[in-house]
């Protein structure tokens, strides 16, 4: 059985920037993508990003462009999300996802991480 | 504004049966996208409930069902049980945002 464990939570000053990892376990990332979602209090799901583990080829919103850089570390089965420029609308929980099959855009999220609260304060 | 437009609440009685509705466009599910389905239960991460339309993952219940019309999906939870007290959303890929989209979800209540 397939678990995704995110890094912990983060408080962070508007203006900077954080990493946060997602580690599988119990299973190899390199036939998956990855896509991170994000949440904010008492939101809906908001799409950040994807990218296709053993290829390093990535998506990202649109609204996301310019600020976000996705990443993996195959020698770990680990993959990162780091957000720059950060603002008190960034506050959320940010979740990374599996999807089978290189899918990262029109595909399901099968797996889903236990989520990061980022908190970001002025 | 959500991209899908979901029902922002929907209830129903223990044994009822309730659906919950996903309106897109052209530029996803009336483009022939898949339509997936999350289930969030509240402090918890989502969990696939339906994906392709109407597949279920292994261990969902069948109570649980999936259907596509057009620009429009639809989730069916038949059998209403307390259990089934949660967020639930939608999501598709759009062609116009080169991107993936979400409903803005809808809250279940079990009367």
């Amino acid at each position: 059985q397939v678990q995704l464990v995110q890094s912990g939570a983060e408080v962070k000053k508007s203006g900077s920037s954080v990493k946060v990892s997602c580690k599988a376990s119990g299973g190899t990332l390199r036939s998956y993508g990855i896509n991170w979602v994000r949440q904010a209090p008492g939101q809906g799901l908001d799409w950040i990003g994807g990218i296709i583990f053993v290829f390093g080829t990535t998506n990202y919103a649109q609204k996301f462009q310019g600020r976000v850089t996705i990443t993996t570390d195959e020698s770990t089965n680990t993959a990162y999300m780091e957000l720059s420029s950060l603002r008190s609308d960034d506050t959320a929980v940010y979740y990374c996802a599996r999807v089978p099959y290189y899918d990262i855009l029109t595909g399901y999220l099968d797996y889903w991480g236990q989520g990061t609260l980022v908190t970001v304060s002025s | 504004q959500s991209v899908l437009t979901q029902p922002p609440s929907v209830s129903g009685a223990p044994g009822q049966r309730v659906t919950i509705s996903c309106t897109g466009s052209s530029s996803n599910i009336g483009a022939g996208y898949d339509v997936q389905w999350y289930q969030q239960l509240p402090g918890t991460a989502p969990k696939l409930l339906i994906y392709a339309k109407s597949n279920r993952p292994s261990g969902v219940p069948d109570r649980f069902s999936g259907s596509k019309s057009g620009t429009s999906a639809s989730l069916a939870i038949t059998g209403l049980q307390a259990e089934d007290e949660a967020d639930y959303y939608c999501q598709s890929y759009d062609s116009s945002l080169s991107g993936v989209v979400f409903g803005g979800g809808t809250k279940l209540t079990v009367l």
